[in-house]
């Protein structure tokens, strides 16, 4: 079946260390975003890539740093720099020609130790 | 500042009743509206609408856009406790993201 995951489902981050939240699609998808979701608020845009080896910055890109090197994967890392990271974080894709219709993971929930 | 607020934040009804979900938008380069239902984790599509007036239906779901006052509601007739989760608008803007716009959700619980 194609569809993206999002792994680990839960993520505890220490104070001072950078984790890294994994994001894989087989739907041969172009683009792919992560998406930040924090209770009453809507879903923020923090990093999203339309190809390979480029991405752009979201509106809350602070503290976070992505990589493109394969179509199938866009890793997320949240830094040390990144102050409030308990979040609930998605990741979805989507393929010219959809429109913008996104396809999200199941997403990853972080919590701060 | 570009905008989506939906409303109401939460609902609880039961089953059989039929409810209707609203999101209006103030943003400067409108492409599309769009619904989505997350019920645990992942949003699910529901609809994607770019014309006014045209009802899109899917089952006991529907939706329609009004461009003019700028706002999307999204009905629900007959329904079931399966139904229970957290309803997501967003506007797909043009921009060179492909990217949506959130709004922060409408709760809907539905009781037996």
């Amino acid at each position: 079946d194609g569809g993206i995951t999002q792994s680990p489902k839960y993520l505890f981050r220490k104070e001072g260390q950078n984790v890294t939240l994994s994001c894989e699609q087989n739907l041969n998808h172009d683009a792919m975003y992560w998406y930040r979701q924090d209770p009453g608020q809507g879903l923020r845009l923090i990093y999203y890539s339309q190809i390979v080896n480029d991405f752009q910055k979201g509106d809350i890109a602070e503290g976070y740093s992505v990589s493109r090197e394969k179509k199938e994967s866009f890793p997320l890392t949240v830094t040390s720099a990144q102050k409030n990271p308990t979040a609930f974080y998605l990741c979805a894709s989507s393929q010219p020609g959809l429109g913008e219709k996104l396809f999200f993971g199941s997403g990853t929930q972080l919590s701060v130790l | 500042e570009d905008k989506v607020v939906q409303s109401p934040l939460s609902l609880v009804v039961h089953e059989g009743d039929t409810v209707t979900l609203n999101c209006s938008y103030e943003v400067t380069n409108f492409r599309s509206l769009l619904w989505y239902k997350q019920e645990k984790k992942a949003p699910t599509f529901l609809f994607m609408l770019t014309s006014s007036g045209i009802e899109k239906k899917s089952g006991r779901l529907s939706s329609i856009l009004d461009k003019k006052e700028l706002f999307s509601i999204l009905n629900i007739t007959a329904t079931q406790t399966g139904d229970s989760a957290v309803y997501l608008c967003a506007v797909g803007l043009i921009t060179g993201a492909n990217n949506l716009f959130f709004g922060t959700g409408t709760r809907l619980t539905v009781i037996p």
